[in-house]
């Protein structure tokens, strides 16, 4: 079974900072998707990036970047210039491609990270 | 498109008590989800559909618990006696054919308080 781990309960930034948050994954899969999610206090889900395993370079969107390492199973999410709006929980998610065996379309999470932005 | 319509927002009912959160996804997915999310679980998928079909549901914790999804735009989840241990935020979540690197679109969930 596929596993995220997300090593840091609580991260705190200053306002216009970068911080990056940590998540690691196992698997044995080759064919993947993995994402961060931002859940604010509305406790509305919201996708900031997705990475496809097969794609080599690392996701970009605006202030967002990821850092995909897949033999090392990690993928860190970087936010630049932090603004208030991004204090939320922070969710790493997995889930297998459809070259991979099995039905499963389903999200594996993390436990979350949860940042606060401090002006 | 409205995106995904999860009812109601907020629940409380007493112990023993029948309860059903409603759920309407996208139109043109063929995928729903059902999440709960408490605190010392996080995240964890109960039930999933696929063309309204159920595909896993290892997820749902006990007999107590049902889903159901009779057409593609509405899906149920009950609970049936409730228990205070139930008290959670459900997510329902839905996902298309076309991409699945798009991820999941969820609903704005239904907190849930069993008293």
């Amino acid at each position: 079974a596929q596993t995220v781990t997300q090593s840091q309960p609580e991260m705190s930034v200053q306002e216009a900072e970068t911080v990056t948050l940590s998540c690691t994954y196992d698997t044995s899969e080759s064919d993947y998707y993995l994402f961060w999610y931002k859940q604010p206090p509305s406790r509305q889900m919201i996708l900031v990036i997705r990475q496809e395993a097969y794609k080599q370079q690392n996701a970009t969107e605006n202030r967002f970047s990821v850092n995909f390492q897949k033999a090392a199973k990690s993928f860190s999410l970087k936010i630049s210039d932090s603004q208030l709006g991004d204090a939320a929980m922070y969710f790493c998610a997995y889930r297998r491609g459809r070259l991979s065996s099995g039905s499963a379309r389903q999200l594996t999470f993390g436990s979350g990270t949860q940042l606060t932005v401090l002006p | 498109d409205a995106g995904v319509i999860q009812s109601p927002r907020h629940e409380v009912t007493e112990m023993g008590q029948e309860v059903t959160l409603r759920c309407k996804p996208i139109s043109g997915h063929n995928s729903l989800f059902w999440y709960r999310q408490t605190m010392m679980r996080g995240l964890e998928l109960l039930i999933y559909f696929n063309n309204n079909v159920p595909i896993d549901d290892s997820g749902m914790p006990e007999d107590r618990f049902s889903a159901k999804m009779p057409n593609a735009s509405f899906s149920t989840l009950k609970i049936q006696p409730s228990e205070p241990r139930d008290s959670a935020v459900y997510f329902c979540a839905s996902s298309g054919t076309g991409a699945p690197s798009y991820g999941y679109t969820f609903g704005s969930g239904t907190r849930l308080t069993v008293v």
